[in-house]
């Protein structure tokens, strides 16, 4: 069964802090891995999306790893700032016209002053 | 840069009752795509559309339809609202079908 699961389900940290969020699937076949960021009632905007072939991708202070072969992920938060508070969804294609997108439930991450 | 609009951003509406839920999706996006988010929950898909086509279909119910038009934008149609419709329902828009979607920032449907 194709699934998504993220780890933890929740993060607490504090403002300026480093935090790494796992993302782990079992989706086949596999076209692509995004990462996106979720304000609460928001809609999801994305951070890094990542082919089998690429291993990391950065965007500013995100940055994405990716090992096809084990089947995970991790985002990277570097010197977290409180606007980093949010969900962090990870989400796996598996090709095909709506992209077979597979959600995960998200690491719901807090930073505190 | 010009994103994914939808309107209306909240909505009331009593059970029985119909709601349009509109989408314009981001200038020669062709692919428009809708989901349903319930509280606590990841997005669940409904429906996709392609150069006006229904593209692929998810779990939307038989009360739901939608349609995309010559310019573009969408159009979810809700009737028989049940208290169970109520969540925030998003449209994302790409250029093309699995290419990245852009999302919206979802209408908020309260059913009383």
């Amino acid at each position: 069964k194709n699934q998504v699961e993220q780890s933890p389900q929740s993060l607490i940290i504090l403002e300026g802090k480093n935090c790494t969020l796992q993302c782990n699937y079992t989706v086949s076949p596999f076209s692509n891995l995004r990462w996106y960021k979720q304000d609460t009632g928001r809609g999801p905007v994305s951070l890094t999306i990542m082919t089998f072939s690429e291993n990391t991708k950065s965007n500013g202070r995100y940055t994405a790893t990716l090992d096809a072969d084990t089947k995970q992920s991790s985002l990277h938060i570097t010197a977290s700032q409180l606007s980093d508070s949010a969900s962090y969804i990870c989400v796996v294609s598996g090709g095909g016209s709506q992209g077979n997108l597979i959600f995960g439930k998200g690491t719901k991450l807090s930073v505190k002053p | 840069a010009a994103g994914v609009i939808q309107s209306p951003r909240h909505l009331i509406k009593e059970k029985r009752e119909t709601a349009t839920l509109k989408c314009y999706p981001i200038p020669r996006h062709d692919t428009v795509y809708w989901y349903q988010q319930g509280p606590g929950q990841d997005p669940q898909f409904l429906i996709s559309f392609y150069e006006k086509m229904q593209s692929d279909k998810g779990s939307i119910p038989d009360r739901f339809s939608a349609q995309q038009f010559s310019d573009y934008h969408s159009e979810l149609n809700m009737s028989s609202l049940e208290l169970g419709d109520s969540a925030l329902y998003f449209c994302a828009s790409s250029p093309g079908p699995d290419q990245p979607q852009h999302f919206g920032d979802g209408t908020r449907l309260s059913i009383l």
